[in-house]
């Protein structure tokens, strides 16, 4: 069956350092995949994502790998600030005909402690 | 003001009481969306409506119902609260072409 699973559940980074976080799925039908961030209290956030025919994407701090010969997606994160200290989470979204399009299956998520 | 408000944003509510949790967008999204999240687990869909006319079950969709009053408001129900249910429940919304999904800041509900 289709799911999407996160390699570790905490990860504690110094400020500046960089982070990884992982996540492993099984779904070869996603067509796009993308990082959602939530803090503690607010409703998650979107980050990045990722076509499926994409093996790399940058944006403004953070950059998404995608390995599908493994079925691996990877969030790194330059410079950790405290502000990134979050739960973050990878959803895939199952594309196809028929209304199919609409789901977004999400990982369990990662925390991330950043510490001064 | 916040693109998806859901209300109320806590209640705490007796075993097979009727409850409504009610979620209003701004963003002129066809799409919403109801999910439940508990602790330490991802968000499991619930249901999901494309338009007024479409209402569509999700992964765990027993025991609610939802209403698709108009293209902003979408609310979720439960008919006979247990408490099984506690959890944190989350709207969201997404356009047509499937980009990013925006996400209200959740209700947390505690079934007693």
């Amino acid at each position: 069956g289709e799911s999407v699973g996160l390699h570790l559940p905490t990860l504690s980074v110094q400020e500046g350092d960089n982070s990884i976080i992982n996540c492993a799925y099984s779904n070869s039908a996603s067509d796009y995949f993308i990082w959602y961030k939530q803090e503690s209290g607010k409703g998650p956030q979107f980050i990045i994502d990722i076509r499926s025919n994409m093996d790399k994407r940058q944006g403004q701090r953070v950059t998404v790998l995608l390995n599908k010969t493994v079925k691996h997606l990877s969030l790194q994160i330059a410079a950790t600030q405290p502000g990134d200290s979050a739960v973050y989470f990878c959803a895939e979204n199952k594309g196809g005909s028929g209304g199919s399009n609409y789901k977004l299956t999400f990982g369990k998520g990662t925390l991330l402690t950043v510490n001064p | 003001d916040a693109d998806v408000t859901q209300t109320p944003r806590n209640r705490i509510t007796k075993t097979g009481k009727r409850i409504m949790l009610e979620c209003s967008q701004t963003k002129g999204h066809d799409r919403m969306y109801w999910y439940r999240q508990d602790p330490g687990l991802g968000l499991q869909l619930i249901y999901y409506s494309f338009d007024v006319k479409d209402i569509n079950k999700g992964e765990i969709s027993d025991g609610y119902s939802v209403s698709r009053q108009a293209q902003a408001k979408f609310s979720l129900s439960l008919e006979s609260a247990i408490p099984n249910q506690t959890a944190l429940y989350f709207c969201a919304t997404r356009d047509r072409s499937n980009t990013e999904a925006f996400f209200g800041q959740g209700t947390r509900l505690t079934v007693v």
